[in-house]
């Protein structure tokens, strides 16, 4: 069974552009979350999507994130305008309705903005 | 608030000694989770166990064991006998288990077990 897959595995691009950063979870999964590292610090969550919808996105920093779900698979998150302080690691993980505790992590995307 | 904190930030050891790796929690729930997962240098995040904060029943894995200790908010991770490719980081994580499923992660611990 494939696991967490995120593309790109990494991404170098410049102040005020946009990155667009996608998620596959594991097939069946319904609950897909969006997490990241920043400068070393710790993981820390985004968001979380069940289904296609957005159940819980207290950790989105601001309004510069978008993520979507559409069809409740693949999720994308989008950072437009990227500023330097977005540097880091995203990370998406997926769980299962009946274990939804239990998260499964993709290899995150390397996102530098120079 | 809850809060996961990993003292140790780098640990290194020679291969087949023991090495235990400290995590210390801070929740006001009554009930939540613990996980352990491990970061090896292909990056991706492998969840290795999750404990129910009802259950202390310390857990082996081969040569990996758990010890939560609900008193002192602790649930280190020993391994024993450790060989290279347990080299990776390490990282503590907490969950409610009411309402909100997102885990809060500790700063990670970089272990190196050399040959």
């Amino acid at each position: 069974e494939a696991g967490v897959t995120q593309f790109p595995s990494h991404s170098v691009i410049e102040k005020g552009q946009t990155v667009t950063l996608r998620c596959d979870p594991i097939s069946g999964h319904d609950n897909l979350y969006w997490y990241r590292r920043v400068m070393g610090k710790e993981i820390k969550f985004l968001l979380h999507f069940v289904k296609e919808s957005k159940q819980d996105e207290s950790g989105m920093p601001n309004n510069r994130f978008l993520a979507e779900r559409t069809g409740g698979t693949y999720s994308t998150l989008k950072v437009q305008p990227a500023e330097l302080e977005d540097s880091g690691v995203y990370f998406c993980a997926s769980s299962q309705e009946e274990e939804a505790e239990t998260q499964y992590f993709g290899p995150g995307t390397r996102l530098l903005v120079l | 608030a809850q809060k996961v904190t990993q003292a140790q930030t780098e640990i290194s050891v020679v291969e087949k000694e023991d090495v235990t790796l400290d995590c210390v929690y801070e929740t006001r729930d009554t009930t939540y989770y613990l996980f352990w997962y491990k970061q090896p240098p292909s990056g991706e995040l492998v969840f290795l166990i999750r404990r129910n904060s009802f259950d202390e029943q310390n857990e082996i894995s081969g040569r990996y064991s758990w010890n939560f200790q609900k008193s002192t908010s602790s649930f280190n991770f020993t391994i024993t006998a450790s060989q290279v490719v347990d080299s990776a980081v390490y990282f503590c994580a907490l969950a409610s288990i009411q309402g909100a499923q997102k885990l809060v992660f500790g700063q990670g611990t970089r272990l190196t077990i050399n040959p």
